[in-house]
Order: structure tokens, then C-alpha cells, then sequence
């Protein structure tokens, strides 16, 4: 069983629509929670950590819930800009910083 | 703020050669990762460094793959010899501490072997 599992997509969404991404991961001492964004042929960077109470950045809210396994984030007002592949990714300690990420949900903001 | 330097970017070879990889990780970064991302899928970590010392090597095909961080700092990551299911990108990641949950990745050098 893969540690992070994730809907690939695509998912192909108009401007200004909310979209939400949710993944589960597999291993019940997982850490941390966070969601990178790729744009294509680029780099992974760090969108946002997830918290247990559930965060919110601007336009981006995260949420955690650890009795299910289960993480989403939610994009409100989806801007063309937006368009990437999300990465949900845990951090579970194994004695080293591991960082396991899912495949990656692509989000393609239509104009 | 200089961020983690790749190269080659790119790298077209044959089956069964050789190949390398060279990474410069954020200056002050203690913390080195090596990751394999095969189309369509996300990063795999093949080996953490702390400084010089391998911290986590368990997911890197050891009879063909290698890598070092001799002085600390930058590192190499070879595949001897490629297999035509190598081809991927291969991300170079820095982080200040090994439990900084933020790893700040290279631009990757995307290899495809033929």
C-alpha cells in the first residue's frame, strides 16, 4: 500500500470556481502534513503545512483529520495562476526527515 | 538568497552507460536529499545526507546507483549502468536542519535513457 494516495485528475475548473483535493496516507505515526504545488517541468515548493485545527492561507484552507488518515485543501476563487499539480505529502519519522509524497493532483483553471 | 543548483539540466544516454549528477545545496544547509520522480508520479527519496554522513540510503538501487557528499556541502549522485526505467528527473533538496519539514528543491536534471 502506497504511504500517500492521491486523485490524479485532472481537474479542469473555471475561473473563479472552488475546487477541493484530498488525499490519505497510510501510516497512522505520520507527523506532519503539507501540500507542494509543481508547475509543469518545475521544481516541487511548499504551499502550505496542514494543521490539526486546519489553516488557512489567503485563498488556500487546509485540513487534517487524523482519525481518518485524510488531508484536503481547498482553493477558493481559483485563479489561472493556480494551475499546477498539488503533492500531498507526510512526514513520518523513521529517524530520518522522510518526506512521502503522493502522485500529485493536476488543477488546470480555465479561463 | 542563492537556491539548490543542478546540473546537468538535461542528459540523453544509451542503456547500460554511465551517467552523474552534480547538486549544490543552499549555502548552511546541513541537510541533502536525492529524489528520483518518474513521470506522472511524485518524488522518491533515494538518499538523505546529514553533512557527510548518509542518514537514510534504504530506497536507493545500491548495485547500480551512488552517491557522496564528501566535504559536506555538494554532492554527486551516479547510475552505473542506467536502465532504460531510470529515465526520470532527479531533484536535489536542501533543508537547514534534518527535521525542517521544508526541503527547498533544485531545477532537476531530467534524464532519459534510449
Amino acid at each position: 500500500r502506497k504511504e500517500v494516495e492521491q486523485d490524479p485528475g485532472p481537474f479542469n475548473v473555471p475561473e473563479g470556481a472552488t475546487v477541493a483535493f484530498n488525499c490519505t496516507y497510510s501510516n497512522s505515526a505520520s507527523q506532519s502534513f503539507f501540500w507542494y504545488r509543481q508547475d509543469c517541468r518545475k521544481e516541487p515548493k511548499l504551499l502550505m503545512s496542514v494543521y490539526s485545527s486546519g489553516n488557512e492561507d489567503g485563498r488556500f484552507t487546509a485540513q487534517l483529520n487524523r482519525a481518518s488518515q485524510y488531508i484536503s485543501l481547498l482553493i477558493r476563487d481559483s485563479k489561472l495562476s493556480d494551475s499546477a499539480t498539488y503533492l500531498c505529502v507526510v512526514r513520518t519519522l523513521t529517524g530520518a526527515n522522510n518526506l512521502f509524497f503522493g502522485t500529485g493532483t493536476r488543477l488546470t483553471v480555465i479561463p | 538568497e542563492a537556491g539548490v543548483a543542478q546540473s546537468p539540466r538535461y542528459k540523453i544516454i544509451e542503456k547500460r552507460q554511465s551517467v552523474a549528477f552534480w547538486c549544490n545545496p543552499i549555502s548552511g544547509h546541513a541537510t541533502l536529499y536525492w529524489y528520483q520522480q518518474i513521470l506522472g508520479q511524485g518524488p522518491k527519496l533515494l538518499i538523505q545526507f546529514q553533512n557527510n554522513g548518509v542518514v537514510d540510503d534504504s530506497q536507493l538501487p545500491k548495485d547500480r546507483f551512488s552517491a557522496e557528499r564528501l566535504k559536506g556541502v555538494d554532492s554527486t549522485l551516479k547510475i552505473q549502468p542506467a536502465k532504460l526505467e531510470d529515465s526520470a528527473v532527479y531533484l536535489c533538496a536542501s533543508s537547514f536542519l534534518t527535521d525542517s519539514y521544508e526541503q527547498y528543491f533544485g531545477p532537476g536534471t531530467r534524464l532519459t535513457v534510449t
